[in-house]
Order: structure tokens, then C-alpha cells, then sequence
């Protein structure tokens, strides 16, 4: 089944700066690639999502970027802000009987203000 | 448009126990997933329901079972609760028809303790 690895585990940034998470994934064939986060105490958040057949995807101070060669794809976040502060999940859906959205192990990110 | 609600949102169970955890998804989303959220194994996929029948279901033991209505509102039942059932179950649904996990919006869970 699908694998999907993210990194770093925690990233902490400077208010204004910006933070950037990566993410690979196993399967050659997945095709779906959603953001997610997660504040305490609150259901994960979907904040962008990219597919297969795009490249890049922004959305104000957010972008995902794929690259399906290498098979990984990442999260940046520009002027971040304290608000921005919170677990973010990269996960990826396998096509084919099973198809699960398999999470990756999240990432902590703190804004330091 | 009302999110997804998931009721109760805190259970404290004892070991041997059953416990149903409800979920209503967004007006009109037909697609509900059910995930087990917790620090070791992070988010773990379930189930997924689709007009009232399973779809696809993740690697968890048969204790594990859910339904779908024909509102869409889905439930999730846990027999025979072992301690390391202790977790955060969310609920999603999706718009999506055919495809079902893509766009995928989560509730805000059920944190279940068990005993």
C-alpha cells in the first residue's frame, strides 16, 4: 500500500518568515495530494490540495508544489503568521481497490512572534 | 453551510465495553470516512461509506464496524473496547460522488478514553 513520509517533525519560524514541509510518497500511481491542519482540540483542516496533473497550486500566502518524478511534494507557507501555528498533515490517496488517503506523521510548526 | 458534527465529542468507556459515536457530515455530502487519530499511529483510515454501503475499509480488526443512513449521517461502533482504543475518532465527509475521499472535510472528533 501507499507509504507517505513527511519531514521535519517540528519546525519552528520566525514570525514573517517562511516555512516550507516536505513530503514523499510511495505509490507511483497516486494522484491526490490534500494539505491538512490541525489546531488543538480541532478536527484537521483542509487548506490546499493538488492533483496529479498540476504542478503547483497557490492560494494567498499558501502553495503546494509536486514533483511527480521524485514522487514528493511540499507545503510552503510565506509572511507566516502566529496564527499559522499548528500540527500540518500531507497526505496522498492511492487509486485502485483500496483507495485510502494515507496520512503522513505530521508536522509541528510554531510562529515565533 | 453547517460542518461536519460528530456527537459525543468526549466518551470514557470501560475495557470490554461497546461504544457508537455518531457523525453527521455536511448538507449534501454523500461520502463519510471514519479515521482513528492517535500519538503513535497517527491518523489511521477506517472506513468509508457511500450511499449507504461500505466502500472501503482500512486494517483494523472486525470489532470495528460502521453504517450509513439514507441521510447520509453515518455511525461507527466499537465492540469489546480494549485500552489501546483510546483515541480521537473523526469523522469526514466529501462532495464527491464516484471518487468519494478526494476534498475530504473533518469534524471536530470524539475523543474516546477507555478504562
Amino acid at each position: 500500500g501507499e507509504n507517505v513520509e513527511q519531514h521535519p517533525s517540528t519546525l519552528s519560524v520566525q514570525e514573517g518568515d517562511s516555512a516550507v514541509i516536505k513530503c514523499t510518497y510511495s505509490d507511483s500511481a497516486s494522484n491526490y495530494f490534500p494539505w491538512y491542519k490541525q489546531e488543538l482540540g480541532k478536527g484537521p483542516q483542509l487548506i490546499i490540495d493538488i492533483r496529479s496533473n498540476v504542478g503547483e497550486k497557490k492560494d494567498q500566502r499558501i502553495a503546494v508544489t509536486l514533483n511527480k518524478t521524485a514522487k514528493h511534494f511540499s507545503l510552503h507557507i510565506t509572511e507566516t503568521q502566529p496564527e499559522d501555528s499548528a500540527v500540518y498533515f500531507c497526505a496522498a490517496i492511492s487509486p485502485g481497490s483500496a483507495r485510502q488517503l494515507t496520512f503522513g506523521s505530521g508536522t509541528q510548526l510554531t510562529v515565533l512572534p | 453551510k453547517a460542518g461536519v458534527t460528530q456527537t459525543p465529542r468526549y466518551l470514557i468507556k470501560t475495557r470490554g465495553q461497546q461504544v457508537t459515536l455518531s457523525c453527521s457530515p455536511i448538507s449534501g455530502h454523500r461520502s463519510v470516512s471514519w479515521y482513528q487519530q492517535t500519538p503513535g499511529q497517527g491518523l489511521q483510515f477506517l472506513f468509508e461509506y457511500f450511499s449507504e454501503t461500505q466502500r472501503n475499509k482500512g486494517n483494523f480488526p472486525g470489532r470495528f464496524s460502521g453504517r450509513q443512513f439514507s441521510n447520509s449521517r453515518s455511525e461507527m461502533n466499537v465492540s469489546t473496547l480494549e485500552l489501546g482504543d483510546s483515541a480521537l475518532y473523526l469523522c469526514a465527509s466529501s462532495p464527491q460522488g464516484t471518487g468519494g475521499l478526494y476534498e475530504q472535510y473533518f469534524g471536530p472528533g470524539t475523543r474516546l478514553t477507555v478504562t
